[in-house]
């Protein structure tokens, strides 16, 4: 079965600092992958995905992700965090075939201080 | 477009008690799906559908039943709460096809649902 994890249940950075979250995927034929980001008390908004080709992908918000087939792993970037950006981060995956099911790891609070 | 939306935003129930969370979507897509959100579990599938008169499981699915007569719609009934259906529900939409595995979902803003 397909699965996603996200090792890190919270991460802390300062205002400015870089960031990574952290996604590895379970094996699987043409991994299609989300990064969602969940501000408190509202829905997930997608912050970018990867479908093919360039294995850097560019988002909203300043945020990027890198697509490493041999490393199973979509890891989450930003250069320079704003105190905006404290929310929890699902990576997500979907397959394609079949009825497309999509799964999402557990989640990763950020908290930003100044 | 309203995008996905969904009635109620609260809900108290007692345990035994049934009810209907709303899910609608204005974008036609054929992809719809329900999750629950609870604390260090990210979202879990409860069931899902493909298009109209296709529904299956997902991976929560007991205490729950789906049917989609319509694009737009898809509802999610508690046949009979329980304290563990505690959680937040969340409805997404997406469109779907051969090589469309790659669109993401749009969500709705999420019930909160209490059982006492």
């Amino acid at each position: 079965a397909q699965s996603v994890t996200q090792p890190d249940i919270h991460i802390t950075v300062s205002e400015g600092a870089s960031l990574e979250l952290r996604c590895n995927y379970s094996y699987g034929a043409t991994p299609y992958l989300f990064w969602y980001v969940q501000s408190p008390g509202q829905g997930l908004q997608l912050l970018l995905k990867y479908f093919s080709g360039d294995t850097l992908v560019q988002g909203i918000k300043g945020f990027e992700a890198e697509f490493k087939r041999s490393q199973s792993s979509f890891n989450l970037r930003k250069p320079s965090v704003h105190w905006s950006d404290a929310a929890e981060y699902f990576c997500a995956v979907r397959y394609s075939g079949g009825y497309q099911k999509v799964t999402f790891g557990t989640g990763t609070k950020l908290q930003v201080i100044p | 477009n309203a995008g996905v939306t969904q009635t109620p935003k609260f809900q108290v129930l007692k345990t035994g008690q049934s009810m209907t969370l709303q899910c609608a979507q204005d974008m036609n897509h054929e992809y719809m799906s329900w999750y629950r959100q609870d604390p260090g579990m990210g979202l879990r599938l409860i069931h899902y559908s493909v298009g109209a008169g296709i529904t299956d499981q997902g991976e929560v699915p007991n205490g729950y039943n789906v049917s989609r007569s319509t694009t737009e719609d898809f509802p999610l009934r508690l046949l009979s709460a329980a304290p563990s259906q505690t959680s937040v529900y969340f409805c997404a939409s997406s469109r779907t096809g051969t090589s469309g595995s790659h669109y993401e979902q749009y969500f709705g803003p999420g019930t909160r649902l209490t059982v006492t």
